[in-house]
């Protein structure tokens, strides 16, 4: 397995808190990944990385922040958590993008704002 | 903008059995095709992954396929076994993103 940690993995927090959610990998991997899995609408890109300091977004980015200050760490911050942002939030990371190379999942941070 | 679509959203079939999933893409300007694995409360495990210049990936008992030209992919996975049943995702590959489809649910009874 592909070495990626979440943490935490679970949160319980209320409407209108910040939170930050942590992905750490060992494998040096270029590119890292923030999605969110929600019943009815499958998996979801909010941002992604493609090297320390570089960041994009994705999808679904409103209401999210991240950043990457070190290759092995990329952050997730709800600046001001709402009801609508309690899902199921996976990192991935990728050797090199999309092409030609496949993305590793971490197992997952469950959020749920209250 | 890629627009994924996975059918049929839900698959119960008794061990033994072949079966297809089936996976459509309406942009066809992919570099890759790939399939994952999850299960229940899991992240995503890779399965296979196509080349937008290969026709088809196996790995096991799992064979997947891919006709650009026509928006399609399909998994045939053989000789199913309970073990098999998790959701199965496909995903578009643009040069830096995936893009996935909803997935498919697959039972496999003993």
């Amino acid at each position: 397995d592909a070495g990626i940690t979440q943490s935490p993995r679970h949160k319980v927090t209320e409407t209108g808190t910040p939170v930050t959610l942590r992905c750490h990998q060992t494998e040096n991997h270029r590119y890292m990944y923030w999605y969110r899995q929600d019943p009815g609408h499958g998996l979801r890109l909010i941002h992604y990385s493609y090297g320390v300091k570089d960041t994009d977004k994705g999808e679904v980015s409103d209401g999210y922040s991240v950043s990457r200050s070190k290759t092995e760490d990329f952050l997730l911050t709800l600046e001001s958590a709402t009801s609508s942002q309690t899902s199921v939030y996976f990192c991935a990371i990728s050797e090199a993008g999309g092409n030609g190379e496949t993305q590793y999942f971490g197992p997952g941070t469950r959020l749920l704002v209250l | 903008k890629q627009e994924v679509t996975q059918i049929p959203a839900a698959l119960s079939v008794p061990e033994g059995e072949n079966l297809v999933l089936n996976c459509s893409f309406t942009d066809s300007a992919i570099y890759n095709l790939q399939w994952f694995r999850q299960d229940p409360g899991k992240g995503l495990t890779s399965l296979l992954l196509i080349q937008s210049s290969q026709r088809e990936q196996t790995s096991g008992r799992l064979n997947a396929s891919l006709d650009k030209s026509s928006g399609r992919s399909t998994l045939y996975i053989a000789a199913s076994q309970p073990g098999d049943s998790a959701t199965y995702l496909c995903a578009a590959s643009g040069y830096s993103t995936l893009t996935f489809g909803k997935g498919t649910m697959l039972l496999v009874s003993p």
